[in-house]
């Protein structure tokens, strides 16, 4: 069964240090998420992304974020210069949107930690 | 602001027996509602979603009944086994043309004791 797949799993890096999160969404799918969930809150919306561009972000998405899809299959979240207040699990996720569905699937996360 | 939460933030049953997640949602024009597991450590994993033409959606020991009338869903677990023990999330999508951004409710952590 087609997965979305995270790279790295953890990464822990220094404060104001640039960190960039890569994601394979499913093969066919057209839509591209990013979410994060600090310990013990609820998932959070980030930014979403078609058509090799960015169709909604939040509040929480600033300018220290980016988001790309440099080929065919990968989806990157980059962080400019890290906060501690970033330290979260990332998720990306994805979906294809044909015949109404509109479930997003998941990948495993990227644990972040900002020291 | 609409919402979508849930009433419980924890449930301990036991295992064999049927558990019940429930969740409310305020906004009315709501048409698309989906419930994840999440397992500690790991990403959200999708159950079961249902629209809201329906009233009732089955799945693998799993069934969603939605009721509009009171905005209000629940997640329904037969025969509850240790490997579903998790937080349970019902989400929102909300759409827009190139996309839709999921609102999670807080979760409920379902606890199967042996």
């Amino acid at each position: 069964e087609p997965e979305v797949t995270q790279t790295p799993s953890h990464q822990v890096t220094q404060m104001g240090q640039e960190v960039i999160l890569r994601c394979v969404p499913i093969s066919n799918h057209l839509y591209f998420y990013w979410y994060r969930q600090i310990l013990g809150q609820k998932v959070e919306f980030l930014v979403s992304f078609y058509n090799n561009e960015i169709s909604e972000k939040s509040e929480i998405f600033d300018d220290q974020f980016s988001v790309e899809r440099p080929d065919g299959s990968n989806f990157t979240l980059k962080i400019r210069s890290t906060k501690l207040e970033d330290s979260a699990m990332y998720f990306c996720a994805s979906n294809l949107m044909s015949g109404g569905s509109k479930t997003q699937y998941f990948g495993p996360g990227t644990r972040l930690l900002v020291l | 602001g609409e919402s979508v939460g849930l009433h419980l933030p924890t449930l301990s049953v036991q295992e064999g027996d049927n558990s019940i997640i429930n969740c409310a949602y305020s906004n009315s024009a709501s048409d698309y509602f989906i419930w994840y597991k999440q397992e500690s450590g790991k990403g959200p994993q999708f159950i079961i979603d249902i629209r809201s033409n329906m009233d009732k959606r089955q799945g693998q020991r799993v069934t969603v009944l939605l009721n509009k009338t009171v905005k209000h869903l629940s997640l329904q677990i037969a025969a509850t086994q240790p490997g579903d023990s998790a937080v349970y999330f019902c989400a929102e999508p909300r759409w827009r043309t190139s996309g839709s951004r999921l609102t999670f409710g807080e979760g409920t952590q379902l606890t199967v004791n042996p």
